[in-house]
């Protein structure tokens, strides 16, 4: 059974650089498929972040793509997220994903989101 | 950017009732490699959203076949031919054919 767990801090500063990592189980990263992440502003409607698959291809939001990086570490079964240049418009329960679509969506399997929020 | 935009905003239902969510893009969501990238998913209260829908008709694993996706090109629709408790939740429909966006979201409530 695959499972997805977002991690990270829940708390970050303005201006300043968020980290997240996504932990798969279940499922060999290098076995292929793409994953993602995706974002839900509080009471706003859910927004695609990027894509990558396991050799790093990637695809960016291309209004999220110059603060946002995408990266996978295979051997161990995780995906990173790193956004820059924080603001509260950044609050939000971020989800990571798999793509059974590759780039073309189809996200099957969700992790239970972490929240961050984005405050002074 | 392709625009998605979902009708009604609210749906109150009876449970043993049918309902339908409207779905509409911008632009077209036909590929020139014969699919049509638009997903269904919903989102029940406090948890993770969940794929319903994929190339705009086909059920997901597990889902049951009380749901059905229909449309083509920019119009698209999500129907319960029976609501039961357990559907109420936000539904959002996603296209794939440019980037990735998603709908504003209906949340369907039992009435």
């Amino acid at each position: 059974q695959v499972q997805l767990q977002e991690s990270g801090p829940g708390l970050v500063k303005p201006s300043e650089t968020l980290s997240l990592t996504c932990s798969v189980s279940g499922y060999p990263i290098i076995s292929g498929s793409y994953w993602g992440w995706i974002r839900q502003p509080p009471g706003n409607r859910l927004e695609w972040i990027g894509t990558i698959d396991h050799s790093e291809r990637t695809d960016y939001n291309p209004s999220l793509t110059s603060r946002v990086t995408i990266s996978v570490d295979t051997s161990k079964d995780q995906l990173s997220l790193r956004m820059g240049s924080l603001t509260a418009a950044d609050t939000a329960i971020y989800y990571c994903a798999r793509a059974s679509g590759g780039t073309r969506g189809i996200f099957d399997i969700w992790g239970q989101g972490t929240m961050v929020t984005v405050s002074s | 950017d392709i625009v998605m935009t979902q009708s009604p905003l609210s749906l109150p239902v009876t449970p043993g009732e049918p309902a339908s969510i409207s779905c509409r893009s911008s632009q077209s969501l036909l590929h020139s490699d014969g699919y049509t990238y638009l997903d269904w998913y919903l989102q029940r209260p406090g948890q993770s959203p969940q794929l319903l829908i994929y190339f705009g008709s086909t059920r997901a694993s597990g889902v049951p076949d009380r749901f059905s996706g229909s449309g083509s090109g920019t119009d698209f629709t999500l129907k319960i031919s029976r609501v039961e408790a357990d559907d109420v939740g936000v539904y959002y429909c996603m296209q794939a054919l440019q980037a990735v966006s998603f709908g504003g979201g209906t949340k369907v409530e039992i009435k």
